[in-house]
């Protein structure tokens, strides 16, 4: 089966400037999450869907990051604007279920400069 | 709140030799534990997966403990090989109040020398 694909894999931006990353989950899969990791540290969970609807959003800076999952399939984290501290590769994954084993796709890797 | 630690942080041993890499968490009530691997800029892939029910977890030269009361899992690779290089985390899953969370420790990059 297909895994988790995620796009761009890299993008380098300005600060304030303002950047969107694609995640399409697994098939059947009904949750999807997102998770930002920083060189050198685990990843942290940013937005939690449970298929298109937010399960927990406690982490993510609401003042300039936003999230949606269309349909209950798609995903799209946005950043606007950027700060250089939001440097980091942002991982998606998905799970067949809460409990579930979480399968991750290769991340897209963010520069702010 | 679900602490996850892993020691040590890096880790090189010669070709051959056995791997132990160490997962500790603060709250043992979890549901499951998730092993991944993680190599250079890449996202993760998963190892093991094991229940709270369960005791170990194994797949070819992978073996998973998991000691809930002490708040300990292992993760043994036999026989290492420089392919074997790479991050290692874990993830534990606790059950919030609705909901279930995911805490990941910051990983034991190892070093497999030929």
């Amino acid at each position: 089966e297909a895994g988790v694909a995620q796009s761009p894999r890299y993008k380098i931006i300005e600060k304030r400037q303002s950047v969107a990353f694609w995640c399409n989950p697994i098939s059947g899969h009904a949750t999807l999450y997102w998770y930002q990791q920083i060189l050198g540290q685990g990843p942290k969970l940013l937005i939690q869907f449970q298929n298109n609807g937010v399960v927990d959003d406690s982490q993510l800076p609401k003042d300039r990051f936003s999230a949606e999952r269309l349909k209950g399939v798609d995903s799209t984290l946005k950043i606007q604007p950027a700060k250089l501290e939001d440097s980091a590769v942002y991982l998606c994954a998905s799970s067949r279920e809460f409990t579930g084993e979480l399968f991750f796709g290769e991340g897209s890797r963010l520069t702010v400069l | 709140k679900q602490e996850v630690t892993q020691i040590p942080a890096a880790l090189s041993v010669p070709e051959g030799e056995n791997l132990v890499l160490n997962c500790s968490f603060t709250d043992s009530a979890i549901y499951n534990l998730q092993w991944f691997r993680q190599d250079p800029g890449k996202g993760l892939t998963s190892l093991l997966l094991i229940q709270s029910s369960q005791r170990e977890q194994t797949s070819g030269r992978l073996n998973a403990s998991l000691d809930k009361s002490s708040g300990r899992s292992t993760l043994y690779i036999a026989a290492s090989q420089p392919g074997d290089s790479a991050t290692y985390l874990c993830a534990v899953n606790n059950r919030g109040s609705n909901d279930y969370k995911l805490s990941f420790g910051a990983g034991t990059t190892v070093t497999v020398r030929a």
